[in-house]
């Protein structure tokens, strides 16, 4: 079954903007990990939070994490068209297995 | 070199017919997986190993089997491919802790006709 839900599932800018995605999850977690994936290719890790941890930043990503409403967002900021790509999260719970969600979807425009 | 190899990258088959993935890693982590995309569907994860000699069922387990022939390779088979098994199949790996980042294979995709 999947724990994390991303939402939306399809989301298109124009470059330059600032994309926002959203990952809620059922149960409690020992971290979350946000993945990227050009279309057909394999994932790539993007950034880790631990759930101790409220707010992480790496270049131009930055992700929170509200473990009180099982919620967690990624924002790109200043998009560019390479940015378009799948975006994944992924929950990590008492067990060492992640479980991913279905993906946003993200077009820019140039 | 990339870290995580899977071969082949792309195969069409037939309903009924063996089919072998193959899963090789350079970075010397004891934790492999394989997973299964589909569209719509996400990953789900079908096995993970954690050594040669521990094998365990992800949540799609059903159909496939699996081999850790060394710590780096570790492969996934079909043994009568049917067509809903037409997917995308990642091979991931994972350092000692098993609670950072997963390294992805290219994919192998898989079309059973």
């Amino acid at each position: 079954s999947q724990q994390g839900e991303e939402d939306p599932q399809a989301l298109s800018i124009q470059e330059g903007e600032n994309a926002t995605m959203n990952c809620s999850y059922k149960t409690s977690i020992n971290n979350l990990q946000w993945y990227r994936q050009n279309s057909g290719r394999g994932l790539v890790h993007l950034i880790l939070i631990r759930s101790n941890e409220r707010e992480k930043h790496s270049g131009r990503l930055r992700v929170t994490l509200d473990t009180s409403k099982k919620s967690s967002s990624l924002l790109i900021t200043a998009s560019r068209a390479a940015d378009t790509a799948s975006y994944f999260c992924a929950t990590q719970g008492g067990s060492e297995k992640l479980v991913f969600g279905k993906g946003t979807k993200l077009t820019v425009n140039p | 070199d990339a870290d995580v190899t899977q071969t082949p990258r792309n195969r069409i088959t037939k309903t009924g017919k063996r089919i072998m993935l193959e899963c090789s890693q350079t970075k010397g982590h004891d934790r492999m997986y394989w997973y299964r995309q589909d569209p719509g569907l996400g990953l789900r994860l079908i096995y993970y190993s954690f050594d040669v000699k521990d094998i365990n069922k992800g949540e799609i387990s059903d159909g496939y089997s699996v081999s850790r022939q060394a710590q780096a390779k570790f492969s996934l088979s079909l043994e009568s491919a049917i067509p809903n098994q037409t997917a995308l199949y990642f091979c991931a790996i994972r350092g000692q802790g098993g609670t950072g980042e997963l390294f992805f294979g290219e994919g192998s995709r898989l079309t059973v006709l």
